[in-house]
């Protein structure tokens, strides 16, 4: 593994269903973060890890949920899909949340849900 | 609220200089970022500001004026490659990244 990688690459759910979209990454990085993107918006934060065993809302929480019980890997949980969930995920992680510690992304899951 | 303003498209000739402006209203200010986002890819680090003043790095440069709320990403001798988005995130009081929808910039030969 080279960096931060995400899985699946892409999906198309029913709604009503359970996801997991799986997130990891090998650079030792404290902080994890897990947007989505939505065409004409900004990224905007759904949860974040400052560090291994803790987690916060950002600005979208709603309908989803994360775990961190480790350092390299953020799961992110969609407990019963809606289709306004529908969006491209990204993860994101960096060596701290402070300074000019850069974010590094994961390429994107891309989900659909019907 | 929180607000982050950056033009929606833009368009530049091959081997020009184009710059593109980002204002920013936010809680608090902890650093302004620079991210290239080519189409259907993950976003990918530029430059980094926390102090007032310009920072260059190779045919990139960025600029932060604090008191304005105002920072730009000047691109030189552009390249059909720089056709991108281009985004602006503002580090708030809480260390969260605030995001701007980002520039599209198209590059014509």
């Amino acid at each position: 593994i080279a960096g931060i990688t995400q899985a699946p690459t892409s999906q198309i759910l029913a709604a009503g269903r359970r996801m997991t979209l799986r997130c990891t990454q090998d650079m030792r990085h404290n902080a994890m973060y897990w947007y989505r993107q939505d065409l004409g918006l900004g990224l905007r934060l759904i949860h974040y890890s400052n560090t291994a065993g803790t987690t916060g809302k950002g600005e979208v929480p709603d309908g989803y949920s994360v775990s961190r019980a480790n350092t390299d890997d953020f799961p992110l949980t969609l407990a019963s899909a809606v289709p306004s969930q529908t969006s491209v995920y990204f993860c994101a992680s960096s060596a701290s949340i402070s300074g000019g510690n850069e974010q590094f992304f994961g390429p994107g899951t891309r989900l659909t849900v019907l | 609220g929180q607000n982050i303003d950056q033009p929606t498209e833009m368009t530049a000739t091959e081997g020009a200089i184009v710059q593109i402006n980002c204002t920013y209203q936010t809680s608090g200010f902890n650093g302004l970022f620079w991210y290239q986002q080519h189409a259907g890819e993950a976003p990918t680090f530029l430059s980094y500001n926390v102090l007032d003043g310009l920072e260059e790095k190779g045919r990139f440069s960025s600029f932060l004026s604090r008191s304005k709320g105002y920072s730009y990403l000047l691109l030189k001798e552009l390249q059909m490659k720089d056709s991108a988005s281009y985004l602006c995130a503002v580090r708030d009081s809480n260390y969260q990244l605030i995001w701007g929808a980002g520039t599209k910039l198209i590059i014509k030969p």
